[in-house]
């Protein structure tokens, strides 16, 4: 099993919230990714980083933010909440060259209401 | 065209049946590549790696060719429980970049 931990796995939350969506791993993985994904549809990589100090936006566009200050945590941000963020965040780490592919916590289920 | 596409399915075979999945990539300079299995509602696991050689485990079979940018995922007496969507990743290029084609979705039938 991967090492890789995310919390809470579900949030319900109002509008106008800010909320954190916590990743950690314990792989001392360099790579960490952030995806978004509604229920039957395609995986969208919203962020990554390479390492500490280090974020990169993905193919999809996201109001969410991310840091990186210790290689094993890798948090997501939303300011104020909108039922448009409706969706399951996944976050994954991989060993720098992603030779050996990468490892996903089991997600997010976030509901903006 | 997308860097990694897949056959857009939905596969409905009955059990016992082999099924193959099919995945082109469009970056020549790829390095790395996975299938991976997702369940509904769950997040995606690694499968297996593919490798030039071709490589087996089990019931799957994985298949790469660089010169067509190709690659395949074959299965063999299909179980209830392979009933998934599976995914065709892509390692590669300058920033060593994982893409995830789209997925094409399995059932299998009793």
């Amino acid at each position: 099993e991967a090492d890789i931990y995310q919390t809470p796995r579900y949030l319900v939350i109002g509008t106008g919230k800010k909320i954190t969506l916590e990743c950690s791993q314990t792989m001392g993985h360099d790579k960490m990714y952030w995806y978004q994904q509604d229920p039957g549809m395609e995986l969208h990589l919203i962020h990554y980083s390479y390492g500490v100090n280090s974020t990169e936006k993905g193919d999809l566009s996201s109001e969410s933010t991310v840091s990186r200050i210790r290689t094993e945590h890798f948090p997501l941000t939303l300011e104020s909440a909108r039922p448009s963020h409706t969706s399951q965040y996944l976050c994954a780490s991989s060993e720098y060259s992603g030779a050996f592919g990468a490892f996903f916590g089991q997600g997010t289920r976030l509901t903006v209401v | 065209r997308k860097e990694v596409e897949q056959d857009p399915g939905p596969f409905n075979v009955p059990e016992g049946a082999t099924v193959a999945f099919n995945c082109t990539y469009s970056n020549s300079a790829s390095q790395s590549f996975f299938w991976y299995r997702q369940d509904c509602r769950k997040e995606p696991k690694l499968l297996m790696s593919v490798y030039s050689s071709g490589n087996e485990d089990g019931r799957f079979t994985a298949q790469l060719n660089r010169a067509s940018q190709y690659i395949s995922l074959l299965i063999r007496d299909s179980k209830l429980s392979d009933s998934a969507t599976y995914l065709c990743v892509v390692n590669g290029g300058s920033n060593y970049k994982l893409t995830f084609g789209k997925g094409t979705l399995l059932t299998v039938n009793p």
